[in-house]
């Protein structure tokens, strides 16, 4: 696609339930990047994927959130038993390398948990 | 460990005046980047630094490296509506981009 590429736009869930937030990056973009950004604050590291493995999962605020990205391309973030301070932007980015080059990214998806 | 820190949080200006957001990490970089989310959207990349000392100029924006590569500054000359947004700079030490907490700019016409 012309560029990364973020689904759902808008997710609203119950308290309690798992979501799946997806992103598709850049075609052959290597490195892929999430981050959750609440209203009005800054951007909240979250993983970082080199092709399918993850060098860096530090940001994931708790073992309710998972991640994974297969094939080098999509990824997909989940938060299980979601809870109502998840509720944020979730913003994925990718690069062709790394962050030697320009991030680029999506839309990102709106969660709101009630 | 890795951090990226940037002041201020906040500034309003009115329109025409100057502008200036700075960057620092706790460690040395191997370049750093400049992003602008305008409200309701997402960070569009504006530019790269790479050298030690490095100024590049986009119209009415500098942006600065120091010499150190561990700072870095971003200013706006005679301020327009359209600058509008929140500037992040992200640094790169070697392994991933640590963004800045960012800087939400209001211009006041």
């Amino acid at each position: 696609g012309a560029g990364v590429s973020q689904s759902p736009s808008n997710k609203v869930t119950e308290k309690g339930k798992d979501v799946e937030l997806r992103c598709d990056p850049i075609s052959g973009h290597t490195a892929l990047y999430w981050y959750r950004q609440s209203l009005g604050q800054g951007l909240e590291f979250l993983i970082y994927f080199q092709g399918n493995s993850a060098p860096d999962k530090s940001g994931l605020p708790s073992d309710r959130f998972s991640a994974e990205r297969t094939g080098g391309s999509v990824s997909t973030l989940t938060i299980q038993r979601t809870q109502q301070e998840d509720s944020a932007v979730y913003l994925c980015a990718s690069s062709p390398r790394g962050g030697l080059t320009e991030a680029f990214f999506g839309q990102g998806t709106r969660l709101t948990v009630v | 460990g890795q951090q990226v820190m940037q002041i201020p949080q906040y500034q309003h200006v009115q329109e025409g005046e100057d502008f200036t957001t700075y960057c620092n990490s706790s460690t040395t970089l191997s370049n750093i980047q400049w992003y602008k989310q305008r409200p309701g959207g997402h960070p569009v990349f504006l530019i790269q630094l790479v050298k030690s000392g490095e100024v590049k100029k986009q119209k009415r924006l500098t942006f600065q490296f120091g010499e150190a590569k561990k700072n870095s500054s971003l200013h706006i000359t005679a301020t327009q509506t359209t600058d509008v947004g929140t500037y992040f700079c992200a640094g790169y030490p070697g392994n991933q981009f640590y963004f800045g907490t960012g800087t939400s700019l209001t211009v006041i016409p």
